[in-house]
Parts: structure tokens; C-alpha cells; sequence
């Protein structure tokens, strides 16, 4: 199984909800991402789990939040987000840490309003 | 750290061959090539892992030449399911991960 899967598909909150994504992967990945991409840009690397601990930030705002409760499973808990976030939020996973190639989810198609 | 491409966009005639350049200012330990259609998920393409070195997948090859911090994409005889944006990534020793500014390439009829 080389999938990774990620729920819900399209999601549309206000500025006052609160939500989460989720990503999944049953391929023994220990590394996985989150990136968010703008219409017409390249995924931006937002998160990285290594061993189901958060290895990299790259300064994102504190209203996401990630999770990583087991080696299989990543959650990105949204609240109060800004109109700007809407975006497509990518989650991939890696087997290597270094040099493997890695294996993107579909995405969810966030709509902040 | 972001890589930066070249030509940002391209457009060929079936057959046609097209190159795409990545350059980054930084060492590279390795250099990932992906393709994204529109709406989807970027798909892997090949990764390079040393200086010089060149792979192949059916009409797509690359290089990287590790000294100049450089990769290219080849496609050869292009066909209309090459159409698409191509990013090149770039990773580290660690787990960072940076795709490279973006090549769209649009085959026609």
C-alpha cells in the first residue's frame, strides 16, 4: 500500500471554528509533512514529524497546530484562521529521512471565510 | 533557500523536447524532481543523489551537478500527458524539503 490518504477533501470554515486535518499513511514512513499551497505557487513546508516528533517549524503561525499521536497518523488543528489560509494543504510522507522520495496525499482544499 | 527554475513556462508541439533548470544557492544533498497536474497532489518523478550524476525514466532523465548546485529535466519527444507544472526539490542531510519555484509546461496538438 504506497497510499496516503487525508480527510476531508474540501473544507470551508469561519474565521471562529475550529477544525483539524487529517493524514494518514500505512507504508512505516517515519517522516511526515505538512505543506500549504497557494493557487499557481510550490508547496510551502509548514511541519515535519520525525519519529512522531515535530523536527521542524518553519515559523508558521501558532493557529495551526500540529499532531502527530502515532507513526501512522497527522493532525493539523486549525482555529481562528484568516481568509489569506485558504489554501491546499498537502500532507506527504518519507521513509528515509534523507534522499527518499516522498509519497503526497491528495490534499484537502481549505476555504476560510 | 527556495531553488529557483527555469524558464517558468514553456510551451511545446507533441514530439518536442524541452529542458528545465533548477538552481539553488545552497549545497544540496540531493535533488527530487516532481510533476502537478492541476488540482492534484505533486506525483515523484526520479531524485538525484550525487554530483554528475544522470537518471532516466522512459523520456525523462535528469542531471545534477552537485559542484554548481544545478539540476536539469529532460523530456524528449514530449506527449500531451507531460503537460503540467514541474518543481524540482531540494533536500538536506535532515528532513527540510524545499520545492524549487516552478516550470509550468503546457504540450499542444
Amino acid at each position: 500500500d504506497t497510499e496516503v490518504t487525508q480527510t476531508p477533501k474540501h473544507l470551508v470554515m469561519g474565521m471562529t471554528n475550529k477544525k483539524s486535518l487529517k493524514c494518514e499513511q500505512h507504508m512505516g514512513h517515519r517522516a511526515m509533512y505538512w505543506y500549504k499551497q497557494k493557487a499557481k505557487k510550490p508547496p510551502e513546508l509548514m511541519f515535519v514529524y520525525s519519529y512522531e516528533k515535530l523536527s521542524i517549524n518553519e515559523s508558521v503561525p501558532s493557529r495551526f497546530s500540529p499532531e502527530c499521536p502515532n507513526s501512522s497518523l497527522l493532525n493539523l488543528h486549525l482555529h481562528a484562521l484568516q481568509p489569506e489560509d485558504s489554501a491546499l494543504y498537502l500532507c506527504a510522507s518519507r521513509q528515509r529521512l534523507a534522499g527518499g522520495e516522498q509519497y503526497f496525499g491528495p490534499g484537502t482544499r481549505l476555504t476560510v471565510t | 533557500q527556495q531553488p529557483v527554475q527555469s524558464p517558468q513556462a514553456v510551451i511545446l508541439r507533441e514530439g518536442e523536447d524541452a529542458v528545465i533548470n533548477c538552481s539553488s544557492s545552497k549545497a544540496l544533498y540531493s535533488v527530487h524532481w516532481y510533476r502537478q497536474k492541476h488540482g492534484e497532489a505533486p506525483v515523484f518523478l526520479m531524485i538525484l543523489l550525487k554530483g554528475g550524476e544522470q537518471k532516466g525514466h522512459e523520456k525523462i532523465s535528469a542531471s545534477f551537478n552537485e559542484k554548481k548546485q544545478q539540476s536539469s529535466l529532460y523530456l524528449t519527444a514530449s506527449q500531451l500527458s507531460y503537460s503540467g507544472t514541474y518543481f524540482c526539490g531540494t533536500a538536506n542531510t535532515g528532513n527540510q524539503f524545499y520545492f524549487g519555484t516552478g516550470t509550468s509546461l503546457t504540450v499542444i496538438p
